[in-house]
């Protein structure tokens, strides 16, 4: 099992250009998430998939969307991106929700926004 | 507001040296806790789920444990591969879909 993957590892954007993040699990967890990471930050949720088919925004969903494009993959897309955006980004899963079950995190993607 | 904190920041121990991390929430309902282990470059890795208060969760040299406003995660002996940032988070009684993590305690444990 790979658990958690993701893609790309490293990304460097302009300011205004737009790209996906990908995400995959073969755990075959119900909910998966995106979180961004920053320094004295912790970890933040952005989006979240409680299961195939349903997304509900997090703490800090602005200037990102993404699609639950299968009960295994979750990708995060930026539209327009900013230097703001700079950050570590990490996909998670859960088998579920209720009770709280613990998530398992990908590697991470590594953006910078000039 | 929904909060966690941990502290301190930041510890060095020798190795050998046993101490505490701790781990604080004031929620209006906690479900559950959550310790995990980062390692630099790394996503977080699962280490512990405490759900009610006197609970306690024991793997190899740490051992974590659960009161009604916080946690502990007790590392006895450390040795220096122990050394990674430790991360606490807490999910709702209310809203369960969510993880609320705190800021870590970056661990250094020197021979």
């Amino acid at each position: 099992n790979a658990g958690v993957t993701q893609t790309p590892k490293f990304q460097v954007l302009k300011t205004g250009q737009s790209m996906t993040l990908q995400c995959a699990q073969d755990m075959n967890h119900n909910s998966m998430y995106w979180y961004r990471q920053d320094p004295g930050m912790g970890l933040r949720l952005i989006y979240y998939s409680a299961s195939e088919g349903t997304t509900d925004k997090g703490e800090v969903p602005n200037g990102y969307n993404v699609s639950r494009l299968n009960k295994r993959e979750f990708s995060l897309r930026l539209e327009s991106a900013a230097p703001s955006q700079t950050s570590v980004y990490f996909c998670a899963s859960s088998r579920g929700t209720r009770p709280p079950d613990e998530q398992y995190f990908g590697p991470g993607t590594r953006l910078t926004v000039t | 507001e929904d909060q966690v904190t941990q502290s301190p920041e930041a510890l060095r121990l020798q190795e050998g040296e046993s101490s505490s991390l701790n781990c604080s929430y004031t929620v209006s309902g906690l479900r559950g806790l959550f310790w995990y282990r980062q390692d630099p470059g790394k996503g977080p890795e699962f280490l512990f789920t405490l759900y009610s208060a006197g609970e306690e969760k024991e793997k190899e040299r740490l051992k974590a444990t659960l009161t009604k406003k916080e946690s502990f995660l007790h590392i006895t002996a450390p040795k220096p591969e122990d050394s990674a940032t430790y991360l606490c988070a807490v999910t709702l009684s209310y809203n369960t879909d969510k993880l609320i993590f705190g800021t870590g305690t970056r661990l250094q444990v020197f021979p």
